[in-house]
């Protein structure tokens, strides 16, 4: 069964660097057939996909636009981990930070099985 | 980027009754709709993926069919464990886009 634990706190300080770790289990972070995404919601912005990671011969990373200039998803193999920095926080950034696998389960075709659950971020001096 | 509108935003509906829930892409994104049902406190579950096909576990009741920009998501006969919020996901092409969501009421 694959789980997905997550870490890192739950305040920043605007202008600080937000970082959140997501520890794999049941899975590798290395596999060919899933992307590893980080996801928040608010309710302002409701369910706002931010960035994946993923493994295909090579290492790629993709970013939401919002969010391109001030986010870096970073893996560590060694622990089976992958994480979010997104740096410069305002309190728009506000909400709760889910890590989530999106299952390949045909070429081409995926869906979003295992979430983490949920890290509550509030950014406030 | 494609944009997600789910109807309606809310209803209240009783156990028993069938429920429907529509979710317009603003392009055609094929089949590449997902749908998943989110309770207080809890991150989304999956439901519903490539719009019609249901993920191992989830009680018969749901359904969703459609394609191209419109779906639809069925409750055939709603149950009391059903209160949720409810979210179409496409995947056509990044970024990956959510509807609002639908949240579903027992009367």
């Amino acid at each position: 069964q694959v789980q997905l634990q997550q870490s890192g706190p739950g305040l920043a300080k605007p202008s600080q660097t937000l970082s959140l770790t997501c520890a794999i289990s049941g899975d590798s972070v290395s596999t060919n057939s899933a992307t590893w995404n980080w996801i928040r919601q608010s309710p302002s912005r409701g369910l706002e996909w931010l960035g994946r990671t993923y493994y295909r011969s090579k290492w790629y990373n993709d970013y939401a636009v919002s969010v391109k200039s001030r986010l870096t998803i970073n893996v560590d193999t060694s622990k089976n981990q992958f994480s979010l920095h997104l740096n410069s926080v305002t309190p728009d950034d506000t909400a709760v930070y889910y890590c989530v696998r999106d299952q390949q389960w045909l070429v081409l075709h995926y869906y979003m099985d295992v979430w983490g659950k949920g890290t509550t971020v509030t950014v406030s001096s | 980027d494609i944009q997600m509108t789910q109807s309606p935003p809310s209803l209240s509906a009783s156990v028993g009754d069938r429920v429907t829930i529509t979710c317009q892409a603003s392009q055609d994104i094929n089949k590449y709709l997902n749908w998943y049902q989110q309770k207080p406190g809890k991150a989304p579950k999956l439901l519903i993926y490539d719009a019609s096909n249901l993920q191992t576990g989830v009680p018969s009741r749901f359904s969703g069919s459609g394609s191209g920009t419109d779906f639809t998501f069925t409750i055939s006969s709603l149950q009391s464990e059903d209160s949720a919020t409810y979210y179409c996901q496409h995947y056509n092409n990044l970024p990956i886009t959510f509807g609002g969501g639908t949240q579903v009421e027992i009367k």
